[in-house]
């Protein structure tokens, strides 16, 4: 069975304070990772899609890397703009119907 | 690029009504959509897969006669809870996937607040 963990569940910053997320996962075939944001009472926001171990994309002030057994999102210099819930999911291959399978998420608070 | 629409954003009802949610893919032909079921500080727990023209999927658990699926065209997918409980309270998220879903990331609607009286 396909397990996504992130860690901490919950992470407050200074502005300008950079930080580090982490989410751990065992999948069979890994196709793709994923790392959205989700604003309170609304939809997940797309962010990045990993492939393979070395990967790295960046937006903004955010950077995600990949491993074969975990994927970082950092953070530089956050806004409070920034505060939101992070959320990471993985898409096995092999006849999945290309499911995903999402982990509980990072809530980040960055202050102003 | 790349929008999903769902609508309403927030329905209140009674015990017993069947409520209706669709979800539309603005500026994309989507192949497949998924819906998931979202509880408080939890994260997001797929329902079903539903591929245009077919049958949904549904996941282990989930009620195929409680939660109807229907993905009649390539831009429209509607959820349909029927005679719907307190129990069934809760937030709902479409999701929609491009042609040549493999390697392309699942977009998400703004989610449905069902509220059952």
């Amino acid at each position: 069975e396909d397990q996504v963990t992130q860690s901490p569940e919950a992470l407050r910053l200074q502005e300008g304070e950079s930080s580090s997320l982490n989410c751990s996962y065992t999948v069979s075939g890994l196709r793709g990772l994923f790392w959205y944001r989700q604003d309170p009472g609304k939809g997940p926001e797309f962010l990045f899609t990993l492939y393979s171990a070395g990967e790295e994309k960046e937006k903004e002030r955010l950077k995600a890397t990949l491993t074969k057994k975990e994927s970082f999102l950092h953070i530089t210099a956050p806004k409070p703009e920034d505060s939101a819930t992070y959320l990471c999911a993985v898409q096995a291959g092999g006849g999945s119907n290309y499911k995903l399978t999402f982990g509980k998420g990072t809530l980040l608070t960055v202050n102003p | 690029g790349a929008v999903v629409s769902q609508h309403p954003s927030w329905v209140i009802c009674k015990s017993g009504t069947s409520v209706k949610i669709e979800c539309r893919s603005l500026d994309f032909q989507a192949t497949t959509m998924f819906w998931y079921r979202q509880f408080p500080k939890q994260s997001l727990m797929l329902m079903a897969t539903s591929n245009e023209g077919s049958k949904a999927t549904y996941e282990q658990g989930v009620e195929k006669d409680k939660f109807l699926i229907n993905h009649a065209s390539l831009t429209l997918s509607t959820l349909t809870v029927t005679s719907a409980h307190p129990e069934d309270s809760s937030f709902y998220i479409c999701s929609a996937t491009q042609r040549g879903a493999g390697y392309q990331p699942q977009h998400f609607g703004d989610g449905t607040r069902l509220s059952i009286l």
